[in-house]
């Protein structure tokens, strides 16, 4: 079983709708939980980290459910620029690694 | 702030030759580096880890001698694909840490560089 899971898609969303993508991880020595965004052919970049309250950065919202150990990813009026590949990344406590899922492939259709 | 810098974006080498890719921290010093190999339609996989003056931690599977990492300063560390063949043909990323700033764990990544082997 991979240490972090995601559906790979593609997801093919309208513009304008809301779409959610969920990650499920095996270690529950997991401490701290990311999402990044990949647009193709270049490097991953940070979209927002994952706390278990929840958070809201704008048209994004992300969850955390450790008893059941998945990361949600929210997007809400998605737009043109939102088509890219989103990575659900993992570190476990005590260590600077970072684990990256395969990434969920979305593509906004105008 | 926090950005990285990776140089040659691009290589094409022929099979046999060596290629070393410089990743460098331009405006933090670096605690911890990390390289990354991505094929295509795949996930970054993590090769080593390195830490400014100490030896990589190579991951499973990862072959230190193949890929020689030197980390020589707390802003530069270089990978080199020795003897490369086509199936080191890659995206390969960098990515930096520094104690302090951004996230706990928080990785700033380097643009990468995509290696061709012929």
């Amino acid at each position: 079983r991979k240490e972090v899971e995601q559906d790979p898609g593609p997801f093919n969303v309208p513009e304008g709708a809301t779409v959610a993508f969920n990650c499920t991880y095996s270690n529950s020595a997991s401490q701290s939980f990311f999402w990044y965004r990949q647009d193709c052919r270049k490097e991953p970049k940070l979209l927002m980290s994952v706390y278990s309250s929840g958070n809201e950065d704008g048209r994004f919202t992300a969850q955390l459910n450790r008893a059941s150990q998945y990361i949600s990813l929210l997007i809400r009026d998605s737009k043109l620029s939102d088509s890219a590949t989103y990575l659900c990344v993992v570190n476990y406590f005590g260590n600077e690694k970072l684990t990256f899922g395969t990434g969920t492939r979305l593509t906004i259709i105008p | 702030g926090a950005v990285v810098s990776q140089h040659p974006s691009r290589v094409i080498c022929k099979s046999g030759t060596s290629v070393k890719i410089e990743c460098r921290s331009l405006d933090f010093q670096a605690t911890t580096m990390f390289w990354y190999r991505q094929f295509p339609k795949q996930s970054l996989m993590l090769m080593a880890t390195s830490n400014e003056g100490s030896k990589a931690t190579y991951e499973q599977g990862v072959e230190k001698d193949k890929f020689l990492i030197n980390h020589a300063s707390l802003t530069l560390s270089t990978l080199t694909v020795t003897s490369a063949h086509p199936e080191d043909s890659s995206f390969y990323i960098c990515s930096a840490t520094t104690r302090g700033r951004g996230a706990p764990y928080e990785q700033y990544f380097g643009p990468g560089t995509r290696l061709t082997v012929t």
